[in-house]
């Protein structure tokens, strides 16, 4: 079964603080993998793209990571900031699929 | 451009009325999708268009549900009759390319529905 599972649920932590968001997924074939910001009562806006063949890619402060091979992919914020509070949701595609992981709501605390 | 444009932000209605959500793509994304999000499910793809022809509705959850985008421009998503399950916040979307492909999706503001 298709699957994207994210990991913690929710998390809160320090501004200033680094943290690391996972998502695994069982989604095949694969595509590609998306982590999407979503700000409350906003949409999703994506903050990266990675394929099969990309281990990391980096927008900002924020890093992205994906072991193909594991199917498990992290989203790490460096120097979190009060605007990083949000959700973050880890999608996968393949093959017309399009998996939502049910995301992960950050908290900044100042 | 704007951004993919959706309206109404809000919309309550009762259960059995009609519900017509709107979306405007950005000019020159040749595909449109739109997704529900609950609390309890998350985001989930109701269906997309690829140059204004449904490629993929199995996630309509039933036949109150339907969805037409009659030009390159317009989108409409109508529930009749609507339920309280309904409840949720629509989000449409456009890509350049499909989802397989790297290009972004651009997501609309949401439309939330409360169906009482």
């Amino acid at each position: 079964k298709n699957q994207v599972e994210q990991s913690p649920q929710s998390l809160i932590i320090l501004e200033g603080k680094n943290c690391t968001l996972q998502c695994n997924y069982t989604v095949s074939p694969f595509s590609n993998l998306r982590w999407y910001k979503q700000d409350t009562g906003r949409g999703p806006v994506s903050l990266t793209i990675m394929t099969f063949s990309e281990n990391t890619k980096s927008n900002g402060r924020y890093t992205a990571t994906l072991d193909a091979d594991t199917k498990q992919s992290s989203l790490h914020i460096t120097a979190s900031q009060l605007s990083d509070s949000a959700s973050y949701i880890c999608v996968v595609s393949g093959d017309d699929k399009i998996i939502f992981g049910k995301g992960t709501r950050l908290h900044i605390l100042p | 451009d704007a951004g993919v444009i959706q309206s109404p932000r809000h919309e309550v209605t009762e259960m059995g009325q009609e519900v017509t959500l709107r979306c405007k793509p950005i000019s020159g994304h040749d595909y449109l999708f739109w997704y529900r999000q609950t609390m309890m499910r998350g985001l989930e793809l109701l269906i997309y268009f690829n140059n204004n022809v449904p490629i993929d509705d199995s996630g309509m959850p039933e036949d109150r549900f339907s969805a037409k985008m009659p030009n390159a421009s317009f989108s409409t998503l109508k529930i009749q009759p609507s339920e309280p399950r309904d409840s949720a916040v629509y989000f449409c979307a456009s890509s350049f390319r499909g989802a397989e492909s790297n290009t972004e999706a651009f997501f609309g503001q949401g439309t939330r529905l409360t169906v009482v």
